[in-house]
């Protein structure tokens, strides 16, 4: 049964705005949570991790969340650019070496 | 560096073909993963190893799917007889010795598709 589900398959947003991507989990090993970022004909290159002692994380336009309360943790691009279009995946890990992702979110940034 | 080389990038096989997968590592990673994507499960880790030993192959689906890295230069996975859901994305990715999950370098994946 799948850990990590991210449950909007796609997210379309203006240039300039907010994108507001999301992930909720269900193992409560977890302790630290990371997202990728995919594009097209590529694997996915690492973008921002959250460990589970801290409730944000922030990295330029990126800024990850987390609420551990709710076993949830959120990204947020601002501003929206049109190079991040891409899949993201988020994925948690309880174990050093294993990760579990999201079956990902296809963000499309509009001009 | 050129990153973690897959191949083939594409490969289109009939149910039944055996079908082998093949990847490199960057130079001097000591850890190994494989990957399968698909649209509705994501990303799946399917075997770990750690200096060319298997640590981890719970991801594994079953007995079709094999397997190997003779050094540390080089992995293959096999799936023997191949079936047409085990058509998906497969990376590979490695990681450097005494590191975290985030500086996992993914290649850019075998696309498979059985008929």
């Amino acid at each position: 049964d799948q850990q990590v589900k991210q449950n909007s398959p796609s997210l379309s947003v203006q240039e300039g705005r907010i994108s507001i991507l999301n992930c909720d989990y269900t193992n409560s090993m977890f302790d630290y949570f990371l997202w990728y970022k995919k594009y097209p004909a590529e694997g996915p290159t690492f973008l921002i991790s959250i460990s589970s002692i801290k409730d944000k994380n922030e990295d330029g336009r990126f800024t990850v969340f987390l609420n551990k309360s709710a076993k949830h943790l959120s990204l947020h691009i601002v501003p929206s650019q049109p190079g991040d279009s891409a899949v993201y995946f988020c994925a948690a890990s309880a174990v050093d070496y294993k990760l579990s992702f999201g079956a990902g979110t296809t963000v499309t940034v509009r001009a | 560096d050129a990153g973690v080389i897959q191949s083939p990038r594409h490969e289109v096989t009939e149910m039944g073909q055996e079908v082998t997968l093949r990847c490199k590592p960057i130079s001097g990673h000591n850890s190994l993963f494989w990957y399968r994507q698909t649209m509705m499960r994501g990303l799946e880790l399917l075997i770990y190893f750690n200096n060319n030993v298997p640590i981890d192959d719970s991801g594994m689906p079953e007995d079709r799917f094999s397997a190997k890295m003779p050094n540390a230069s080089f992995s293959t996975l096999k799936i023997q007889p191949s079936e047409p859901r085990d058509s998906a994305v497969y990376f590979c990715a490695s990681q450097p010795p005494s590191t975290g999950a985030e500086t996992q370098y993914f290649g850019p994946g075998t696309r498979l598709l059985v008929l």
